[in-house]
């Protein structure tokens, strides 16, 4: 069963948009973790977000935010006034525990593609 | 220093040949991980070294082989490969073993194809 699902598969928007990415988690810890990360077409993956499970507050960083939502197990990321240089994969991932360590799962990824 | 270096960037090798990819960083991390990432999927565990020691094997098969020499060296070993072995390679790594309760650094991967 897939534990993270990021349903849209590809995202396209115009520059200054503001665009949501979805994630839906699925996991019976107590104890977990919440990561986005960006991948651009460079092949890095570049850490955005890390959210426990204890820490409902939502985050905002420039233009971007997050919406921990427990009740309904999601992890939403919002892009405000999107820009060509957004463009990439973005990967939902969660942290649950695995004999002592905290490895994750990603979910299928969302590729954002933000027009001039 | 907040880098992970992977090299080489690219590689293409044949079916016969034995190669190895490289991973470095001078963070002081003591958990350093190997991932695959085939195209439009996500990363998918390989292995993971806590304190130089391989902790986790996601049953890779044995044409894999990973080796810690020390803290900040991790190399993966390839041998016998095969087309479908064809992939991003991502090494990555974390202050303590486990991605999920510290940041997690990854490098910019090796494209690997075997031909």
């Amino acid at each position: 069963a897939q534990k993270v699902t990021q349903a849209q598969t590809e995202i396209s928007v115009v520059e200054k948009e503001d665009v949501t990415l979805d994630c839906v988690y699925e996991t019976r810890d107590t104890t977990y973790y919440l990561f986005w990360y960006k991948q651009p077409p460079s092949g890095e993956l570049v850490f955005l977000i890390r959210r426990n499970s204890f820490d409902e507050q939502n985050e905002i960083s420039g233009r971007y935010s997050w919406n921990f939502q427990k009740s309904t197990s999601s992890f939403n990321f919002t892009i405000t006034a999107s820009q060509v240089v957004d463009s990439a994969v973005y990967f939902c991932a969660l942290s649950e525990a695995a004999g002592g360590s905290y490895i994750p799962t990603f979910g299928r990824g969302t590729s954002l593609i933000v027009h001039p | 220093d907040t880098e992970v270096t992977q090299t080489p960037k690219h590689l293409v090798m044949g079916m016969t040949n034995k190669k190895s990819l490289k991973c470095e960083q001078h963070m002081g991390h003591r958990a350093m991980y190997w991932y695959k990432q085939k195209a439009k999927k996500p990363p998918e565990l390989m292995f993971v070294y806590s304190y130089e020691k391989l902790s986790i094997n996601e049953s890779v098969p044995s044409r894999f082989s990973p080796e810690c020499p020390n803290s900040s060296l991790l190399n993966l070993h390839l041998h016998a490969l095969q087309p479908e072995d064809s992939a991003l390679y991502l090494c990555a790594s974390s202050q303590g073993e486990g991605l999920g309760n510290t940041e997690a650094f990854f490098g910019q991967g090796t494209r690997l194809t075997v031909v």
